[in-house]
């Protein structure tokens, strides 16, 4: 039973473009989401976070939006560069909620963004 | 100031044997968090440590993992007699106090291959 799911395995997107990344998530009780990414052979480096009563939060090139009622998260790379070649993971937490951990995190399966030159 | 460190970075064993990995928080924090990433696979929770305390261990396997946190030295994650189904990446991250909503930094991984 998946709570939070990444339905895009792989992306391709042009340099300079913009990456849009998608998320969705299940569970009414989380309220705090974040976003990984992720080199091979190396472990996940935190990106960006949106708290729930935010709809949007935005970071340099990152900005990543929130849809609270189609339980819906969004992370916008603009403009895409070859360095964001990797693979990005939405996170999910939430008070209460401990299917996952109580204070440990709930990841989807990761989208491959690919930057093509 | 290092980072999470996690050791081996590689591991290999025979089925049957018993797996040690190491985690070795940032300095300053006393809290780990344990994950494992089958292949093509999201990371997956295990358990959550504070120093000499278990947390929350929901995502735990009931047998053959176990988890700890001494008041000096890295967290240990042990399994014992070790099955095909362990190999996979495990991660940990460390945090100053409860949660991870600050987005902490992961090790590495210790990627465990079973043969």
């Amino acid at each position: 039973d998946q709570q939070v799911k990444q339905n895009s395995p792989s992306l391709s997107v042009q340099e300079g473009r913009i990456s849009i990344l998608n998320c969705d998530y299940t569970n009414s009780m989380f309220d705090y989401f974040l976003w990984y990414k992720k080199y091979p052979a190396e472990g996940p480096t935190f990106l960006i976070s949106i708290s729930s009563i935010k709809d949007k939060n935005e970071d340099g090139r990152f900005t990543v939006f929130l849809n609270k009622s189609a339980k819906h998260l969004s992370l916008h790379i603009v403009p895409s560069q070859p360095g964001d070649s990797a693979v990005y993971f939405c996170a999910a937490s939430g008070r209460g909620y401990s299917g996952g951990g109580a204070d440990g995190l709930t990841f989807g399966k990761g989208t491959h963004l690919i930057i093509q030159p | 100031n290092a980072g999470v460190m996690q050791n081996p970075r590689h591991l290999v064993r025979r089925r049957g044997q018993e797996a040690r990995l190491r985690c070795s928080p940032m300095k300053g924090h006393s809290h780990v968090y344990w994950y494992r990433q089958l292949p093509e696979e999201g990371l997956k929770f295990m358990v959550y440590l504070q120093k000499e305390n278990i947390i929350d261990e929901s995502g735990m396997p009931k047998e053959r993992f176990s988890a700890e946190f001494p008041k000096e030295g890295p967290s240990i994650l042990r399994i014992q007699q070790v099955v095909r189904g362990d190999s996979a990446a495990y991660f940990c991250a460390s945090s100053p106090g409860q949660g991870q909503r600050a987005g902490n930094t992961f090790g590495s991984g210790t990627r465990l291959t079973v043969v």
